[in-house]
């Protein structure tokens, strides 16, 4: 089956600090990616960051990294020094190539950041 | 370097009518894909594109669906016979390679009534 659970349905954090957000996921592939994406209330999907399954460093991307644990296919999100644009829905995904090659990906449910001022 | 653009934006419609919908993908990008996402969960794949061949569809995409990218550049997404339950937001993103960084555009929101 091709699952990516997102534990935490909201989170809350407040200005300056840093907050985790927790991803897991199921593949039998050795290579593959994987992709935070934030969603701003009424604004477009963008990428956050992305991390390459053959990379064991994990990515940063300025405020953003992640914390990428290959055998216990978990694939966590950190934000430091939070700021109010931050407040968004997030969705962690990958896509599931051991499924017959496709190219599609599969999104968890969503974890609703707030920053708090 | 524009974005991946959508139109229309927002779509009210009766039930049991046909709607269409179009995305523009960055260009020179080969990979096009259509999601539909629902109120509080993650975008659910619907189909993707590689150049004007349509490569996977979903189960989710039933018989009343249908979508073209006729010359490899725009898509369109044609639901006939609306049902309430297809009320969502109707995601295309592009991709410039296999399992590269999908863009997403800003959606049709599909209201049906």
């Amino acid at each position: 089956a091709q699952t990516v659970t997102q534990s935490q349905p909201e989170m809350s954090v407040q200005e300056a600090e840093t907050v985790t957000l927790s991803c897991t996921y199921d593949t039998s592939e050795s290579d593959y990616y994987l992709f935070w994406y934030k969603q701003p209330p009424s604004r477009q999907m963008i990428l956050v960051i992305r991390q390459e399954a053959y990379k064991q460093q994990n990515a940063t991307e300025n405020r953003f990294s992640v914390n990428f644990q290959k055998a216990a296919k978990s694939f966590s999100l950190k934000i430091s020094d939070s700021q109010l644009g931050d407040a968004a829905m997030y969705f962690c995904a990958y896509p599931p190539w051991d499924q017959g090659g496709s190219e599609k990906l599969v999104f968890g449910k969503g974890t609703k950041l707030t920053v708090n001022p | 370097d524009t974005g991946v653009s959508q139109d229309p934006r927002h779509k009210i419609t009766k039930r049991g009518q046909n709607v269409t919908f179009r995305c523009d993908p960055i260009s020179e990008h080969n990979r096009l894909y259509w999601y539909r996402q629902t109120l509080g969960q993650g975008p659910e794949f619907l189909t993707y594109f590689q150049n004007e061949a349509q490569l996977e569809k979903s189960r989710l995409l039933s018989d009343r669906f249908s979508a073209e990218r006729p010359k490899g550049s725009f898509s369109t997404l044609e639901i006939q016979r609306t049902e309430q339950g297809d009320s969502a937001m109707y995601l295309c993103a592009s991709s410039p390679r296999r399992l590269d960084t999908q863009y997403f555009g800003p959606g049709t929101r599909l209201t049906v009534l």
